[in-house]
Formats: structure tokens, sequence, C-alpha cells
């Protein structure tokens, strides 16, 4: 059965980091794109960011550029979102999906509130 | 971007009879590779999006066949042939032949 299991998120303040985390399994990980799409709330959804099965190609949304760094360890089965510089707008439930099989299975998803 | 405009934003149907949605992108969602990457999810309150429809036309395993896919080009539709209680949520298209992956605004289906 496949599972997408995220973590990492919580409350911080305008300015601040955080990491989330998402740890995959049933299914062979290293060998699909996986994403991280937000959804604000009572909002739509967005992509945020995507990553390559080896990780050498990522790409952004614009308005994460610079500010947020996927990344995948596949020896863990598990892939990341480094979040710098957060703002209010950031706030959102962030979902981690298998890109690859084209988004055909996301987690449960982890909340980011940026607020002081 | 490829921007992806749903309609309508809001859809009452009375238990038993049909629904269509229509999304609409800004360009062609054609990909160089030939193929056509769109898809629909359905968004229960509280719960993560779940795919129901691939590449137009195609149903992910357990979605009812009352669910359809079709289109081409820059215009898409999701027909429910009959609507049932479990079918109530926010309904998105999206789009992955360019980068930014993007889905359209949602349509909420409701029984009325």
């Amino acid at each position: 059965e496949v599972q997408l299991v995220e973590s990492g998120g919580g409350l911080v303040q305008p300015g601040g980091s955080l990491r989330l985390s998402c740890s995959a399994s049933g299914f062979t990980f290293s060998i699909y794109w996986m994403s991280w799409v937000r959804q604000a709330p009572g909002k739509g959804l967005e992509c945020v960011a995507h990553i390559q099965q080896p990780g050498s190609e990522k790409y952004y949304l614009d308005s994460v550029k610079g500010r947020f760094t996927i990344s995948r360890d596949n020896a863990k089965n598990s892939v990341y979102l480094q979040m710098n510089s957060l703002r209010a707008e950031d706030t959102a439930v962030y979902y981690c999906a298998r890109e690859g099989g084209g988004y055909d299975f996301w987690g449960q998803g982890t909340l980011v509130t940026v607020s002081s | 971007d490829v921007v992806m405009t749903q309609s309508p934003l809001s859809l009452p149907v009375t238990l038993g009879q049909p629904a269509s949605i229509s999304c609409r992108s800004s360009q062609s969602l054609v990909n160089g590779d030939g193929n056509t990457y769109l898809s629909w999810f359905r968004q229960r309150p509280g719960q993560s999006p779940r795919r129901l429809i691939y590449n137009v036309s195609n149903r992910d395993s357990g979605v009812p066949d009352r669910f359809s896919g079709s289109g081409s080009g820059t215009d898409f539709t999701l027909k429910i042939s009959r609507v049932e209680a479990e079918d109530v949520g926010v309904y998105y298209c999206m789009q992955r032949s360019h980068w930014p992956h993007t889905f359209g605004g949602g349509t909420k289906v409701e029984i009325k």
C-alpha cells in the first residue's frame, strides 16, 4: 500500500524557517518524481516544488524561488522542503504527492502557520 | 503560467441527476511527447485531494464508471452521469503538461 506521511509543520514567525519531511512507503521511491503542493486556508491548490527521481532537476513556483529548497534522500525514501524567510502568505497545509504517477497519491498534509 | 479556469464555481445537483464541470486552459495542454496531462481531483472536507481521472479520460482504480472525462487542447469536461450523495466535495482540474503545474479554482458540488 502506497503511503506518504508528512511531518514538520507548525507555527513560525515571519522570517523564520521550517523543514518539512515526507516519508514514503509501498512503492519504489527512487524512480518517481515527487512534489509539494500547498493549500492556503479555504483556498485552492498550488504546486510549490517538484524534484526528479535522481534529484538533479528541481522546479519551483516563482513566489518561493530563492526561499524554498526541495531535496530527497532515496536511501531514506524521503523528500524534504526547506522553507526559509517565511511569509504570512506561505500559511497553508502542505501536501507531499507522488508526481511521477501523475499526482496519484497524496499524504494527509501538514499545517504551516506563519504568524507573529 | 497556464491558467486553468473552471465553471461553475458552485454546482447544486439533485440526487440521480447528471452534473458537468468545465475546465479551460490558457494554452494547449498537449505536451511535447504528444500526451495531454489533464487530471481531475475531488477533495472532501478535511481530506487530501483524490485523483479521479488522468490524461483527460482515464478513470483511476476504484472510481465509479458514472465519472467520465473528455476534451482536448484547451477545453475539458468532467461528467457525473447520476450524482450520488458520496460525490459531494470540491472538484479541481489540473494540468501537468507545463511547469508550474496548475489547478483550476475548484467547483463545489453539493446536493440540492
